[in-house]
């Protein structure tokens, strides 16, 4: 498995409080992203960063923000959580420079409630 | 608009029958499409890409862009076929990974 890993992997918390989950990678890939995974929803791209303090927004942003302040860490934050908030989140890196693009490198994913 | 379509949410076969998991899409420019597949209790992982034209685990997909497909293909399933798959496309340049998936098929293979 490439070297992610995601913090914390379980977090169960009530509607309006702020929630920061952490992903970590040893690879020192430029691109990493911020994905949800929902029942007939299939996964969607929250954010994403192709460098430190660089970032972007995906498809489903809203309530959602990120920060990269060193190339190994994405950290991804709901300001005041919501339950339409409750997923499951992956993070993924990109392959290495010259690899193919599209093949990503998923973390174990973050199960969050939101109550 | 964008969009990666996999109509079955659950395909259940028995071992050693065919499988063919479905996907269309829609999209503009040229698609570079991909399967990724989640078994259980592992981590979400690519499965083959329809640049590569190969055969993963016995699997293949081809891009047939008349009908705007790119379903995926085993002649024999096996029990440890038994997985989550997505289907997905990539619609960012070619240096990024940023990927529209599939709602997902899971595939139960039966003894």
């Amino acid at each position: 498995d490439a070297g992610i890993t995601q913090s914390p992997r379980h977090k169960v918390t009530e509607t309006g409080t702020p929630v920061t989950l952490r992903c970590h990678q040893t690879e020192n890939h430029r691109y990493m992203y911020w994905y949800r995974q929902d029942p007939g929803h299939g996964l969607r791209l929250i954010h994403y960063s192709y460098g430190v303090k660089d970032t972007d927004k995906g498809e489903v942003s809203d309530g959602y923000s990120v920060s990269r302040s060193k190339t190994e860490d994405f950290l991804l934050t709901l300001e005041s959580a919501t339950s339409s908030q409750t997923s499951v989140y992956f993070c993924a890196i990109s392959g290495p420079a010259g690899a193919l693009a599209g093949e990503l490198f998923f973390g174990e994913g973050s199960r969050l409630t939101v109550l | 608009a964008q969009r990666v379509t996999q109509p079955e949410k659950l395909l259940s076969v028995f071992k050693g029958a065919p499988v063919e998991l479905k996907c269309n899409y829609s999209y503009s420019g040229s698609p570079e499409l991909f399967w990724y597949v989640q078994y259980s209790r592992q981590r979400l992982q690519l499965l083959l890409r329809h640049i590569s034209r190969e055969s993963i685990k016995g699997f293949t997909a081809d891009l047939n862009k008349g009908e705007t497909s790119f379903h995926l293909k085993k002649p024999f399933a096996q029990e440890e076929d038994s997985a989550m798959y997505y289907c997905a496309l990539n619609h960012g340049s070619s240096n990024t990974g940023k990927l529209i998936f599939g709602q997902g098929t899971t595939l139960q293979v039966k003894p």
